[in-house]
């Protein structure tokens, strides 16, 4: 079964580190996606990206970035930890929605999210 | 702009009554709504959405919900709770127009369903 996978599921890193979560999705999904999720936030989206080569800012990028070397895998890297950024991360990925009303309309499938503490 | 609104954090229902998790939205033209579900320790799960026909929409684990334009609300809702639904909630909502702007998808800040045996 297609799935989408994160790693690690828990990380406890440092102030100023820098820190690499993985996100693969063997959907082969176009459109790939981070959030982070904190109490009282629901979720947030930190980047986005349509398509190999292309990445996206979103409301809360400040801090992070990504890169999209293949369909596949959409790396979230966070430069130089800050505890702001203690939070949990999910990645998900869904197919373009089409312009029929009909049709896709973008589903999003999550994964099981990567808990980082930053000290 | 676009934004969504769960007014309640927690709702608490006893197992068998009916159950209600409310959710409000904004957005410029016609809205693409969903509700999506959390376990603990887990991603978040589609469970329905909303286009465009029926106003009632019915989707996993025996769950609906009805969109309702005048009121601008997409409240879940279930016939009979189970224990097994306690989870955490979220609705979230996208503006139609735009061509793969999924990226314009805003979601709620959740609703804890407690479900008492």
């Amino acid at each position: 079964d297609a799935e989408i996978t994160q790693s690690p599921r828990h990380k406890i890193t440092e102030t100023g580190r820098q820190v690499t979560l993985a996100c693969h999705q063997t959907w082969n999904h176009n459109n790939m996606f981070w959030y982070r999720q904190d109490l009282g936030h629901g979720l947030r989206l930190i980047h986005y990206s349509y398509g190999v080569h292309d990445t996206n800012k979103g409301e809360v990028s400040d801090g992070y970035s990504v890169s999209r070397s293949n369909t596949e895998d959409l790396p979230l890297t966070l430069e130089s930890a800050a505890s702001s950024q203690t939070s949990v991360y999910f990645c998900a990925s869904s197919e373009p929605e089409t312009s029929d009303s009909l049709g896709n309309t973008g589903e999003l499938f999550f994964g099981e999210g990567s808990r980082l503490t930053v000290l | 702009a676009q934004s969504v609104a769960q007014p309640e954090d927690q709702v608490n229902v006893a197992e068998g009554n009916p159950l209600t998790v409310k959710c409000t939205y904004s957005v410029s033209g016609n809205p693409y709504l969903f509700w999506y579900v959390q376990y603990p320790n887990r991603g978040l799960q589609f469970l329905l959405k909303y286009i465009t026909g029926d106003n009632l929409v019915k989707g996993s684990y025996g769950f609906e919900a009805e969109f309702n334009k005048s009121q601008t609300s997409f409240h879940l809702k279930k016939p009979s709770a189970l224990v097994s639904d306690s989870a955490l909630y979220f609705c979230a909502v996208r503006d139609m127009f735009g061509y793969s702007s999924a990226s314009k998808i805003i979601f709620g800040s959740g609703t804890r369903l407690s479900i008492r045996p």
